[in-house]
C-alpha cells in the first residue's frame, strides 16, 4: 500500500468554489509536500510543510498537517479554471534519504 | 535557468530495441531522481542519485533498466531490450540536497511507446 493516499480521487467544482483534498500517510515524516501536474506536463512543487508545522499558506493555497492522524489537507480557495490539474502529496521519511513517496493524486476539474 | 531538460520528449520504438532517455539537471543541483508514470501504477521512483552516487535503485524493475550519471549535471536511463510494458511517461527531477526539506524540480517528461 502507498505511503501517501489522496482523497478524493477526483473532484469537480465550479469556478470560484473552494477545493479541498486530503492525504493520509502511514509512517512518521520529516515533511509533506504538495505538487501539481497539468495534463502532459511534469509535476510542479506547490508547498512544503514540516512535521513540526500545523498550517501553512501560499497565495490561495492552505495546507494543514495533523501528525497525530497522519493526514494533511490542501485547500484551494476561489478556484479558477487554470487550477484544473492533478494534485499529489509526497512524503519525506526519516532514514529514507531524500527521496519522496508520492500518492496516487486527486484529479481536480474546475468548470468555468 | 532553463529548468530540468529531458530528451527526447517522445519516443516510439519497437520491442527489443534499446532506448536511452536523457536528463540535464538544474545547475547547482546535486540530487537526481528518475520516475515512471502510468495510469495503472501511478508515479513510481525508479532510482535516485546524490552527488553522482546511486543511493536507492530498488524501484528499477529489472536488469533491462540501467541508469548512470557520467557527470554532475547529466543522467541517462537506458532500457535494453525494451518491451511493450515499458510504455510510460518517464520523468527526471533534480533537487539541491540539504539533508531535509528537499523540493524536487521535474522535467517535462519523455513519453515512451514500445510497440
Amino acid at each position: 500500500s502507498q505511503q501517501g493516499e489522496e482523497d478524493p480521487q477526483a473532484l469537480s467544482i465550479q469556478e470560484g468554489e473552494n477545493a479541498t483534498m486530503n492525504c493520509s500517510y502511514k509512517t512518521s515524516i520529516n515533511n509533506l509536500q504538495w505538487y501539481r501536474q497539468n495534463s502532459g506536463r511534469g509535476l510542479v512543487h506547490l508547498i512544503l510543510i514540516r512535521s513540526n508545522e500545523r498550517e501553512k499558506h501560499s497565495g490561495r493555497l492552505r495546507v494543514t498537517l495533523d501528525t497525530s492522524k497522519k493526514s494533511s489537507s490542501l485547500l484551494i480557495t476561489a478556484s479558477r479554471a487554470a487550477d484544473t490539474a492533478s494534485y499529489f502529496c509526497a512524503t519525506e521519511i526519516p532514514a529514507a534519504g531524500n527521496k519522496l513517496t508520492f500518492g496516487g493524486g486527486t484529479r481536480v476539474l474546475v468548470k468555468p | 535557468d532553463a529548468g530540468v531538460i529531458q530528451s527526447p520528449r517522445h519516443e516510439v520504438t519497437e520491442m527489443g530495441q534499446e532506448v536511452t532517455l536523457r536528463c540535464k539537471l538544474i545547475s547547482g543541483h546535486n540530487s537526481l531522481f528518475w520516475y515512471r508514470q502510468t495510469m495503472m501504477r501511478g508515479l513510481e521512483l525508479l532510482i535516485y542519485f546524490n552527488n553522482n552516487v546511486p543511493i536507492d535503485d530498488s524501484g528499477m524493475p529489472e536488469d533491462r533498466f540501467s541508469a548512470k550519471m557520467p557527470n554532475a549535471s547529466f543522467s541517462t536511463l537506458k532500457i535494453q531490450p525494451s518491451e511493450p510494458r515499458d510504455s510510460a511517461v518517464y520523468f527526471c527531477a533534480s533537487s539541491s540536497f540539504r539533508g531535509q526539506y528537499n523540493e524536487q524540480f521535474f522535467g517535462p517528461g519523455t513519453r515512451l511507446t514500445v510497440l
